[in-house]
C-alpha cells in the first residue's frame, strides 16, 4: 500500500538556521506530493505540492523538490523563523486517485 | 471567503455515549473528507464524498461509526458507541476539484475526548 515516512521530531532551531525535513514515500506510478503545516491551534494548510518528477514546490520560502529516482519530497528552508514553529505533514495523493495518504508529521521548534 | 466551519470544538464524553460532529465546507466545494488524527499522527482519511455520494470509506469503522452529507453541502459524523480508543482530533476538510491536483482546505477539528 501507499506510505509515508517523515523524519521524527521534535526538531530545534535557532533563528535563521538551515531548516531539513525528511521525507520519502512509497507508491505505485507517479503520485501528487504535498506538505502541509499545523500551526498550533490551527487546521492543516497546504504549504506546497509537486505533481510530477523534478517538479519544485516553493512558498513563503519553503522548497522542496519531486525526486522519483529516491522516491524523496524533503521539505527545506534556508533561514527560519520563531514564526515557522509548527508540525509539518508530508503527504500523497496517489496517481488516479483523490484519496490521500499523511506521514505522522514533524514538529519544528524555532528559538530567537 | 470563509473557511471550514467545524463544531464543536472541544468534546469530553464517557466511553459507549454517542457524539456527533458537524461540518460546514467552503461554498461551492464538492468534495468533503473526514479524517481522524490521533495524538502523535498524521490524519487518517475516514470517508470521503463527492456532493452527496459516498467516494471512499474504507477506513471508516462501519459498526460504530456513520457520516452523512445529505444535501450535499455540509455534513455529520456520528461515532455510536464511543469507545477509549476514539479520543482524537476528528478534522473535516473540503476541495473544489477543479484541478487534477486536489488542494485541502481543512477546518480547526474537534477535539474527542473520551474517558
Amino acid at each position: 500500500g501507499n506510505s509515508v515516512t517523515q523524519m521524527e521530531g521534535p526538531v530545534t532551531l535557532s533563528e535563521e538556521a538551515f531548516l531539513t525535513i525528511n521525507c520519502t514515500y512509497t507508491a505505485t506510478g507517479y503520485p501528487s506530493l504535498f506538505w502541509y503545516v499545523q500551526y498550533p491551534g490551527e487546521g492543516l494548510q497546504l504549504l506546497l505540492k509537486a505533481t510530477k518528477a523534478d517538479d519544485k514546490g516553493s512558498n513563503k520560502g519553503f522548497e522542496a523538490t519531486y525526486r522519483k529516482e529516491t522516491t524523496s519530497f524533503h521539505l527545506e528552508k534556508g533561514s527560519v523563523q520563531v514564526s515557522d514553529s509548527a508540525v509539518y505533514f508530508c503527504a500523497l495523493s496517489p496517481q488516479g486517485s483523490y484519496i490521500p495518504t499523511f506521514g505522522r508529521g514533524t514538529s519544528l521548534i524555532v528559538h530567537p | 471567503e470563509a473557511g471550514v466551519a467545524q463544531s464543536p470544538r472541544y468534546k469530553i464524553i464517557e466511553k459507549r455515549q454517542s457524539v456527533a460532529f458537524w461540518c460546514n465546507p467552503i461554498s461551492g466545494h464538492a468534495t468533503l473528507y473526514w479524517y481522524q488524527q490521533i495524538l502523535g499522527q498524521g490524519p487518517k482519511l475516514l470517508i470521503q464524498f463527492q456532493n452527496n455520494g459516498v467516494v471512499d470509506d474504507s477506513q471508516l469503522p462501519k459498526d460504530r461509526f456513520s457520516a452523512e452529507r445529505l444535501k450535499g453541502v455540509d455534513s455529520t459524523l456520528k461515532i455510536q458507541p464511543a469507545k477509549l480508543e476514539d479520543s482524537a482530533v476528528y478534522l473535516c476538510a473540503s476541495s473544489s476539484r477543479k484541478e487534477m491536483v486536489d488542494e485541502q482546505f481543512f477546518g480547526p477539528g474537534t477535539r474527542l475526548t473520551v474517558l
